[in-house]
């Protein structure tokens, strides 16, 4: 059974740095790309940040272009997303989603299992 | 940057009824679209890939249509079940852009 779970979510303030882990488990983890979506409070789905199945290749909303990056370690079936100089809008749920079929970027962009999301709140 | 818009914003219909639920894309997008449903507090669920193909598991009741421009999701016969925001969304260009969602309330 395919399984993704997302940890590290939390309060923090302005400015500051957190990291999010996703830990994946019922497939072959190198084998497909994977990405993080977030939803704001009442708000739509919206991307963030995908990376192809061997990280050679990683693309970023130009919301988040320089102050996240996506990263995976295969040999632990495990992908992160460091986040720093964060904003108010950067308040979300974030979901951890697999690709359906691709390994690479080129044919990626279909989320075929999410996990259940972990919360970032940005605030002071 | 294609744009995605969905209607109606919300939907409210009787158990039994079907619903038709409209995506638009500013551009041509071939047959590059699909559909997720989402409830509260879940994750989110992918119905429909490619316009019309459904996702592992899915229950013929859900079913998608179009091409180009203009895609529909169907639920052939609404249950209590099946109360959720539904989201189209593209893949065929980054950033892989969802449409603003569809609610869908049962009477």
């Amino acid at each position: 059974e395919v399984q993704v779970l997302e940890s590290g979510g939390g309060l923090v303030q302005p400015g500051g740095s957190l990291r999010l882990s996703c830990a994946a488990s019922g497939f072959t983890f190198s084998g497909y790309a994977m990405s993080w979506v977030r939803q704001a409070p009442g708000k739509g789905l919206e991307w963030v940040s995908s990376t192809s199945g061997s990280a050679d290749s990683t693309y970023y909303a130009d919301s988040v272009k320089g102050r996240f990056t996506i990263s995976r370690d295969n040999s632990k079936n495990t992908l992160s997303l460091q986040m720093s100089s964060l904003r108010a809008e950067d308040t979300a749920v974030y979901y951890c989603a697999k690709d359906r079929i691709s390994r690479s970027l080129a044919g990626a962009g279909v989320f075929d299992y999410w996990g259940q999301g972990t919360l970032v709140s940005v605030s002071s | 940057e294609i744009v995605l818009t969905q209607s109606p914003a919300t939907l409210s219909l009787s158990p039994g009824e079907r619903a038709t639920l409209s995506c638009r894309a500013s551009q041509n997008v071939n047959t590059y679209l699909a559909w997720y449903q989402h409830k509260p507090g879940q994750a989110p669920r992918l119905l429909i890939y490619d316009a019309s193909n459904r996702a592992t598991g899915i229950p013929a009741k859900f079913s998608g249509s179009g091409s180009g421009t203009d895609f529909t999701l169907t639920i052939s016969s609404l249950e209590p079940d099946d109360c959720a925001v539904y989201y189209c969304q593209l893949r065929s260009n980054w950033p892989p852009s969802f449409g603003p969602g569809t609610k869908v309330d049962i009477k």
